[in-house]
C-alpha cells in the first residue's frame, strides 16, 4: 500500500518568511495529493490539492508542487501570517486509498 | 451546503463498554471515510463505506465496525473499548471525481 512520509515534523519561521513542508509517497499509482490545514479543535481543512497531471498549482499565498518522477510534492506558503500558526498534513490517493504523512506542526512568530 | 456533521462531539466511556459515533456527509456525497487521530500515531484509516457498502479497510481490529444507510449517513462502532481507543475520531465525506475529502470536526473519544 501507500506510504507518505512528510517533513520536517515541527517548523518555527517568523511572520512574513515562508515557509516550505515536502512530502515523499511510494505508490506510483498515486494521482491526487491534497493538503490539509488542522486547527486545534477543529478537524483537517482542505486547503489546496494537485492531481498528477500538474506540475505546479498556486493559490493566493500557498502553492503546490509535483514531482511525479521522484515521488515528491510539496507545501509552500510565503508571506506567512500568525493565522498559518496549524498541524499541516500531505496526503497521497491513487484507488480509492487515501494516506496522509505525519503532519508538521507549523509555528508563525509575530 | 452545510459541511460535515459528526455526533456527538466529545464522549467519556469506561473501559469494556461500547460506543456508536454518527456521521452525516456533505449533501451528496456518497462515500464516507473514518479515521482514527491519535499524538501517537497520526490519522489512521479505519474504513470508507460508498453507498452502503465497505469499499476499503484500514489495519484495525473487528472491534472496530462501521456501516453506511441509504440516506449515506454512516456509524462506526468500537466494541469491548480499551484505553488505547482514546483518540478523536474523524470522518471524511467525498462525492467529487478526484477523491477530495472534507472532514468533520470530529468525536473525542476518552476511554476510562
Amino acid at each position: 500500500g501507500e506510504n507518505v512520509e512528510q517533513h520536517p515534523s515541527t517548523l518555527s519561521v517568523q511572520e512574513g518568511d515562508s515557509a516550505v513542508i515536502k512530502c515523499t509517497y511510494s505508490d506510483s499509482a498515486s494521482n491526487y495529493f491534497p493538503w490539509y490545514k488542522q486547527e486545534l479543535g477543529k478537524g483537517p481543512q482542505l486547503i489546496i490539492d494537485i492531481r498528477s497531471n500538474v506540475g505546479e498549482k498556486k493559490d493566493q499565498r500557498i502553492a503546490v508542487t509535483l514531482n511525479k518522477t521522484a515521488k515528491h510534492f510539496s507545501l509552500h506558503i510565503t508571506e506567512t501570517q500568525p493565522e498559518d500558526s496549524a498541524v499541516y498534513f500531505c496526503a497521497a490517493s491513487g484507488d480509492n486509498d487515501m494516506r496522509f504523512g505525519a503532519g508538521t506542526r507549523l509555528t508563525v512568530k509575530p | 451546503k452545510a459541511g460535515v456533521t459528526q455526533t456527538p462531539r466529545y464522549l467519556i466511556k469506561t473501559r469494556g463498554q461500547q460506543v456508536t459515533l454518527s456521521c452525516s456527509p456533505i449533501s451528496g456525497h456518497r462515500s464516507v471515510s473514518w479515521y482514527q487521530q491519535t499524538p501517537g500515531q497520526g490519522l489512521q484509516f479505519l474504513f470508507e463505506y460508498f453507498s452502503e457498502t465497505q469499499r476499503n479497510k484500514g489495519n484495525f481490529p473487528g472491534r472496530f465496525s462501521g456501516r453506511q444507510f441509504s440516506n449515506s449517513r454512516s456509524e462506526m462502532n468500537v466494541s469491548t473499548l480499551e484505553l488505547g481507543d482514546s483518540a478523536l475520531y474523524l470522518c471524511a465525506s467525498s462525492g467529487g471525481p478526484y477523491y477530495e475529502q472534507y472532514f468533520g470536526p470530529g468525536t473525542r473519544l476518552t476511554v476510562t
